[in-house]
C-alpha cells in the first residue's frame, strides 16, 4: 500500500525550532518529488516546501529562510527542519507527492500537527 | 502572487449537480488540480490536468477548465460528498484556491 506517515509534530515556543518527518511506503521514494502542505485550523491549504529528486528545493516567501525540506532516499524519508517559528505557522502539516506528470499531489501523509505558542 | 477565488459555500440535494467554481487570471492556461477534504482528514486528489480522474475516483466527478474560470462538477451528488473542496495551479509555485464547502441538504 502506497502511504506517508508524518510524525515530529507537537507544542513549541517561539522562536524556537522543530523538525517534522515522514516515512513513506509502498513506492520508489527516490523517483518522485516531494511536498510539504499545511493547513492552520479552520482555514486553506498553503504549500510549504518542495524537493525534486535530485535534491533541488523550493520555498515560497513565508517560509524561506527558516524552513529547510531534506529527503534521505535509502530511509524512504523526507523532512521538514523548521526554525524562527511564530504563532502563524501553527498548522497541520501534511507531506505529499506530486503526480510525476503535472502538479497535482496524488498520495498525502494523515498530517502533523504544529503548535507555536508561548 | 495568482489568486484562486471559490465560492464559500455550495449547497445541493441529493442525486442533483453540483459545480463548483474556481476563478483565476487566465486559468484556463493552466492546469487545475481539484482536491477532496473531509472532516479531520487529509485531501484526496479527485481530479487532475482539468478533467483527468485519478483510478478509484467515481465519473461522477468531472472537471473543466477556459477562459478565467476552472470548474469541478459533481453528478448524483450523494451524502458522502459533503466535504469542503480546493482547486490548485501551478504559478511560480503551488497555489491552491480559497476553498469551498459542499453542504448536501
Amino acid at each position: 500500500e502506497v502511504q506517508l506517515v508524518e510524525s515530529g509534530g507537537g507544542l513549541v515556543q517561539p522562536g524556537g525550532s522543530l523538525r517534522l518527518s515522514c516515512a513513506a511506503s509502498g513506492f520508489t521514494f527516490s523517483s518522485y518529488d516531494m511536498h510539504w502542505v499545511r493547513q492552520a485550523t479552520g482555514k486553506g491549504l498553503e504549500w510549504v516546501s518542495a524537493i525534486g529528486t535530485a535534491g533541488d528545493t523550493y520555498y515560497p516567501g513565508s517560509v524561506k529562510g527558516r524552513f529547510t525540506i531534506s529527503r534521505e532516499n535509502a530511509k524512504n524519508s523526507l523532512y521538514l527542519q523548521m526554525n524562527s517559528l511564530r504563532a502563524g505557522d501553527t498548522a497541520v502539516y501534511y507531506c505529499a507527492r506530486r503526480v510525476s506528470t503535472t502538479s497535482a499531489f496524488d498520495i498525502w501523509g494523515q498530517g502533523t500537527m504544529v503548535t507555536v505558542s508561548s | 502572487s495568482y489568486v484562486l477565488t471559490q465560492p464559500p459555500s455550495v449547497s445541493v440535494a441529493p442525486g442533483q449537480t453540483a459545480r463548483i467554481t474556481c476563478g483565476g487570471n487566465n486559468i484556463g492556461s493552466k492546469s487545475v488540480h481539484w482536491y477532496q477534504q473531509k472532516p479531520g482528514q487529509a485531501p484526496v486528489l479527485v481530479v487532475y490536468d482539468d478533467s483527468d480522474r485519478p483510478s478509484g475516483i467515481p465519473e461522477r466527478f468531472s472537471g473543466s477548465n477556459s477562459g478565467n474560470t476552472a470548474t469541478l462538477t459533481i453528478s448524483r451528488v450523494e451524502a458522502g460528498d459533503e466535504a469542503d473542496y480546493y482547486c490548485q495551479v501551478w504559478d511560480s509555485g503551488y497555489v491552491f484556491g480559497t476553498g469551498t464547502k459542499v453542504t448536501v441538504l
